[in-house]
């Protein structure tokens, strides 16, 4: 497959750990939030999103963490497998906006 | 298969050529975004249609241009091209400009020599 960020911050975790994915956004008036996952050769793939006006949400073995306070999300994966290799990205938006996108990061899972 | 169909997956050329991608959306969206991905800038958006107007604008050079037909799809034209313009142009659709979770393609892997 292709590479998709070859200077992208790295998270290397061992199988059947639990992953912490940050993200830090700058625009406070952003009220919606996004988790995507890029696999190589593929193009993003929704996992999980949130409002500003929840702090937490779970979906299946996927948690979205939203400080609002100090303009901090997180994506925390719950006994990560090799299958979960990726980068991940952070989206924000706010009214009718576009999506804008973090950088990334990449999950490396060892067996 | 996500629903979105970009061709072609590869494309090779030389610069100050042009060339046009093509997109077409997941049945029922109505919005098309583009995205460009490079390795340094990450995803950037580029434009975005509606039912066949331009909605939105974001970071698209003037030697790019696109637009969106009647049947819904979606052409990106680039020109002039310039090495710089090597990345993955992605397409997204949504069924509204008010839904946010995009459905991306699978990209359009563009190389200028």
């Amino acid at each position: 497959g292709e590479s998709v960020g070859l200077h992208l911050p790295t998270l290397s975790v061992q199988e059947g750990d639990n992953s912490i994915i940050n993200c830090a956004y700058s625009n406070s008036a952003s009220d919606y939030f996004i988790w995507y996952k890029q696999e190589s050769g593929k193009g993003p793939q929704f996992i999980i999103d949130i409002r500003s006006n929840m702090d937490k949400r779970q979906g299946q073995r996927v948690t979205v963490l939203l400080n609002k306070t100090v303009k901090h999300l997180s994506l925390q994966i719950a006994a990560t497998q090799p299958g979960d290799s990726a980068v991940y990205f952070c989206a924000e938006t706010s009214g009718y906006s576009t999506l804008t996108f973090g950088k990334g990061t990449m999950l490396l899972v060892s067996p | 298969d996500s629903g979105v169909t970009q061709t072609p997956k590869h494309l090779i050329t030389a610069t100050g050529q042009r060339v046009t991608l093509r997109c077409s959306p997941r049945s029922g969206d109505l919005s098309v975004y583009w995205y460009q991905q490079s390795l340094d800038q990450g995803l950037q958006f580029l434009i975005q249609y509606y039912n066949g107007e331009e909605r939105a604008k974001g970071n698209i050079l003037e030697r790019f241009s696109a637009q969106q037909f009647p049947d819904l799809h979606s052409e990106l034209n680039l020109s002039s091209l310039e090495l710089g313009d090597s990345a993955l142009y992605f397409c997204a659709s949504s069924v509204d400009p008010a839904s946010y979770g995009y459905t991306f393609g699978s990209g359009t892997r563009l190389t200028v020599v």
